[in-house]
C-alpha cells in the first residue's frame, strides 16, 4: 500500500516570503500526485496534479510542484505568498491505473503573516 | 466548476442513534463517490468507494455494519453511522468524480465535511 509524509506541520510565513512545503511517497509503482488545499472554512479543492510529461506542473494562484521520481517527492512551491493563502494543504498520491483512491498526507497548516 | 454538496455539514446526537450523511453532485454525474474519516490533526482517511448501482468496497477495518452507505443515484451517495457512539465522533467527508468511459484519472470534487459529535 502507498503512503504519504508531510514532514511540514506548521509553517508561519510572512508575506512575499517563499514556500516550500515538502511531500514525499512510499509506492513500488508508478502515482499520480496531487496537491489539494483547503481554504478555512471551506472544501478540499486542487490545486495541481501530476500525471506524466514534465515532472514541474503549474497548478492555480501561482503554485507549482516538481515531481523527483528519485526521491520520491511532490513539493509544492510558491515564490512569494500572500495573507490569502493561509490555509491547510494536503499532498496526495494514487496508483496510476488505481481506481481513483487518494491516499493523503496529513497535511501542513500554513499562516501568512501581514 | 464541479460542486458537490454535504448535508448536514453538522450534527449533535445522543449515543445509540443512526445519522445519516447526505453527499450529492449538483453539476454532473458521479459514478463513484468516495467516504473519508478525519480525526483532529490527522490525515484524511478513506473509508469506502461507492459506486454507483453497486456495493460499495471498504477499506480494512471500516465496519461495513456500522458505517451503512447507498448510492442509489448518480447523484447521490448516503452514509448512516448506524448506533453511533462518542468514538464515531469524527469529520466525515465526501468527494465524487465522473469516471464514465474516461480514465480513471479524473479529479475528485470535495464536499465540505459533516462534523458528528456524539454524547
Amino acid at each position: 500500500a502507498q503512503s504519504v509524509s508531510q514532514h511540514n506541520h506548521h509553517v508561519i510565513l510572512s508575506e512575499a516570503a517563499s514556500l516550500e512545503l515538502g511531500c514525499n511517497y512510499s509506492y513500488g509503482g508508478t502515482v499520480n500526485l496531487f496537491w489539494y488545499v483547503q481554504y478555512p472554512g471551506q472544501h478540499l479543492q486542487l490545486l495541481l496534479k501530476y500525471f506524466s510529461g514534465d515532472p514541474l506542473v503549474k497548478g492555480i494562484k501561482g503554485f507549482e510542484a516538481e515531481f523527483i521520481k528519485s526521491k520520491f517527492s511532490f513539493n509544492l512551491r510558491k515564490p512569494s505568498v500572500q495573507w490569502s493563502d493561509t490555509a491547510e494543504y494536503f499532498c496526495a498520491v494514487t496508483p496510476t491505473g488505481g481506481g481513483n483512491k487518494l491516499t493523503f498526507g496529513t497535511g501542513t497548516q500554513l499562516k501568512v503573516e501581514l | 466548476g464541479a460542486v458537490v454538496s454535504q448535508h448536514p455539514s453538522r450534527v449533535i446526537c445522543k449515543s445509540g442513534t443512526s445519522v445519516k450523511i447526505e453527499c450529492r453532485s449538483l453539476d454532473f454525474q458521479a459514478t463513484t463517490m468516495f467516504w473519508y474519516r478525519q480525526f483532529p490533526k490527522q490525515s484524511l482517511m478513506l473509508m469506502a468507494t461507492s459506486n454507483e448501482g453497486s456495493k460499495a468496497t471498504y477499506e480494512q477495518g471500516v465496519e461495513k455494519d456500522k458505517f451503512l452507505i447507498n448510492h442509489a443515484s448518480l447523484t447521490l451517495s448516503t452514509l448512516t453511522v448506524t448506533s453511533a457512539h462518542p468514538e464515531d465522533s469524527s469529520f466525515y467527508i465526501c468527494s465524487a468524480y465522473d469516471g464514465q468511459g474516461r480514465s480513471s484519472n479524473q479529479p475528485q470534487h470535495f464536499g465540505d465535511g459533516t462534523r458528528l459529535s456524539i454524547l
